[in-house]
């Protein structure tokens, strides 16, 4: 199995621009969830979904951030207009999510740098 | 506010001694913990894992305890190995009674493991 894979691993764009991160999830696997890591915050969980329906969005930062699961296996973050402040580590993570306790697996991540 | 805290930034600790790595969490609501294990340029990877209903959970040479009282856990690693040298990240979850639910991180504690 080929894990989580994310898209682009590397993303340079100027503040005002469109910005779409993608995530492919592990096959089998229902649960989807997108993380944030900055020096200030850490780790910071911004949303998931479970079987396609977003369960909790509440740590999404503001209107700019959208999220969406097209399909079972895909995902796509997207930040309009993108800001300085949006630069980060951006991780996708996915599990079987049946039990409410399984291991989430996380990909690579995106590094999102905003001048 | 910090719902999870690992208040160390930094540990060095000579190979084959034991490295203690601590973790504060201020949540009664939480009832699953784990340690997460980074690497520079990957995505995290699951460590081990405990449940509320348990103190302790081993698994090789990781350890992890939990005072739910004093609201903190520890991992222990030993003997300590240049290959576990890495950011090491305490999470905790709360389970929302069906599905797969989010993980609230700690900002994570260098491990510098000394030859």
């Amino acid at each position: 199995d080929a894990g989580v894979i994310q898209s682009p691993r590397h993303e340079v764009t100027e503040m005002g621009q469109e910005v779409t991160l993608r995530c492919k999830l592990i096959s089998g696997h229902n649960s989807l969830f997108w993380y944030r890591q900055t020096m200030m915050r850490g780790l910071e969980l911004l949303i998931y979904f479970n079987n396609n329906v977003p369960i909790d969005d509440s740590g999404m930062p503001e209107d700019r951030f959208s999220a969406k699961m097209p399909n079972a296996s895909f995902s796509t973050l997207k930040i309009q207009p993108s800001e300085p402040r949006d630069s980060a580590v951006y991780f996708c993570a996915s599990s079987s999510g049946d039990r409410g306790r399984d291991t989430q697996y996380f990909g690579p991540g995106t590094r999102l740098t905003v001048l | 506010d910090q719902q999870v805290k690992q208040n160390s930034p930094s540990l060095s600790v000579q190979e084959g001694r034991i490295s203690i790595l601590n973790c504060d969490y201020t949540n009664s609501m939480f009832d699953y913990f784990l340690w997460y294990k980074k690497y520079p340029a990957e995505g995290p990877t699951f460590l081990i894992s405990i449940s509320s209903i348990k103190d302790k959970n081993e698994d090789g040479r990781f350890t992890v305890f939990l005072n739910k009282s004093a609201k903190h856990l520890s991992l222990h690693i030993v003997p300590s190995q240049p290959g576990d040298s890495a950011v090491y990240f305490c999470a905790a979850s709360a389970n929302s009674g069906g599905g797969a639910d989010g993980l609230t991180f700690g900002k994570g504690t260098h491990l510098i493991i000394q030859p």
